[in-house]
């Protein structure tokens, strides 16, 4: 069975760096094809996939927060983490780690998510 | 970056109603589109991979088709358990990106 689970401050303040813990279990990150990512969703507004972590440890982000993002693995933990640099309001959302299975034919998805962490940006 | 559009932004629908929605992507992607459902306060489900295989345990009343540019959502039967907002995402090439969203309501 596989689980997900976000952790991190719930309120963080203008500037300041936003580091969200992803712990789960029931797979692990060292089979091939398997990868993690972290989404966001800000109030009543759309997916955005912010940054995924494969297997193999080759990263993928966002073309516009690129500069701003650093996602990294332990699998001796189980966990990924996500980092973000100078939040802003903006950046106020819900943020999700989900569970990326490669399938045949080489299409992948996003089929286990964590429940979510609302992150608000305030001071 | 891949652009993915949704039509319509929102739709209203009754039981029993057949509902499709659409999912239009900048650039020809083949079949790699998976669609979403999210439930408020919920995180997203996967419902549909490859743009028309159906997800372990989603009922069949739903189906995907489409390929290159062009892609679809059908519910067959609306029931009440599938007011929800449905999201597109293409799994062509990073960053990986979704639709705007869809919502389904009453």
């Amino acid at each position: 069975q596989i689980t997900l689970k976000e952790s991190g401050p719930t309120v963080v303040k203008p500037t300041q760096t936003l580091t969200l813990t992803c712990d789960f279990s029931g797979f692990s990150l060292n089979t091939g094809g398997v990868g993690v990512g972290w989404l966001r969703q800000p109030p009543g507004k759309a997916l955005e996939c912010l940054a995924v972590i494969y297997w193999d440890d080759t990263k993928r982000y966002s073309s516009s927060l690129k500069s701003r993002l650093t996602i990294t693995k332990d699998t001796s933990k189980n966990h990924v983490v996500l980092t973000m640099t100078n939040m802003d309001p903006v950046d106020t959302a819900t943020y999700f780690c989900a569970h990326l299975d490669r399938r045949s034919g080489g299409y992948s998805a996003f089929d286990y998510w964590g429940q979510g962490a609302l992150v608000t940006v305030s001071s | 970056d891949i652009q993915m559009t949704q039509s319509p932004s929102s739709l209203s629908a009754s039981v029993g109603d057949r509902v499709t929605i659409f999912c239009r992507a900048s650039q020809s992607i083949g079949n790699y589109l998976n669609w979403y459902q999210q439930k408020p306060g919920k995180a997203p489900r996967l419902l549909i991979y490859a743009a028309s295989s159906l997800q372990s345990g989603v009922p069949s009343r739903l189906s995907g088709s489409g390929s290159g540019t062009e892609f679809s959502l059908t519910i067959s039967s609306l029931q009440p358990e599938d007011f929800a907002t449905y999201y597109c995402q293409q799994s062509y090439i990073s960053p990986l990106t979704f639709g705007g969203g869809t919502k389904v309501e009453i």
